[in-house]
């Protein structure tokens, strides 16, 4: 059984503020990492896609780093806005032959107060 | 473009009735894949499609879970009998190939009564 850790669990910050959060994960058998946002309601969106060690990408406000020989990645968001609220989800994609599998952490949840 | 369809979004059903839920992934995408969420977990794969061939059903309960894909393009999802177990998030996903993002759908929102 594969563990995808993801932490805090949920997170309360003010507008403004900048937050990160963390997702471990094995270190054996890496394909990818995934980053998603989930907003209440609507699709998770796909933030980032990471496959290389020492891999940085960076959306608007949002950035994430890669490591995969410690088997970690953060996610940053810089100047938090009400609207980044959601659940952010990573997920750990091994490869096994030609069989790929994507296993997801629990996710955190930001709440961003006003 | 637009994005994965699911429907329907919500769904109440009584225990023991049949339900079905319904995905059309991102045109040209041939990775077709449906995910189960409850509450407080992260999503778990139940099936993934290459095509219209079922190259992941591991995770499928299949004693009343069954899927779909005939022609490679849509997908439906069944589940009879329903069990109050059932009630959760199912979510469809398609991606081009292994390592690019998974497009996500909205979800189907089961509640068993």
């Amino acid at each position: 059984i594969l563990n995808v850790e993801q932490s805090p669990q949920s997170l309360h910050v003010q507008e403004g503020d900048s937050t990160n959060f963390t997702c471990s994960f094995p270190s054996s058998n890496f394909y990818a990492l995934h980053w998603y946002r989930w907003e209440t309601a609507k699709s998770p969106e796909a933030l980032f896609v990471m496959t290389l060690n020492g891999d940085e990408k960076k959306k608007g406000r949002i950035s994430a780093t890669l490591n995969t020989k410690e088997g970690y990645s953060y996610l940053y968001i810089k100047g938090s806005q009400p609207e980044d609220s959601a659940t952010y989800l990573c997920a750990f994609e091994h490869s096994g032959g030609s069989n790929y599998k994507l296993t997801f952490g629990k996710g955190t949840l930001l709440t961003v107060n006003p | 473009e637009a994005g994965v369809v699911q429907s329907p979004r919500y769904k109440i059903i009584e225990k023991k009735q049949p339900v079905a839920f319904w995905c059309n992934p991102i045109s040209g995408h041939n990775t077709l894949y449906w995910y189960l969420q409850n509450l407080g977990q992260g999503p778990e794969l139940l099936i993934r499609y290459e095509n219209e061939e079922a190259v992941d059903d591991s995770q499928l309960p299949k004693d009343r879970f069954s899927a779909e894909r005939l022609k490679g393009v849509d997908s439906t999802l069944k589940i009879q009998p329903a069990e109050l177990g059932d009630s959760a998030v199912y979510l469809c996903a398609s991606s081009l190939w292994p390592g690019s993002a998974k497009i996500f759908g909205p979800g189907t929102r089961l509640t068993v009564l």
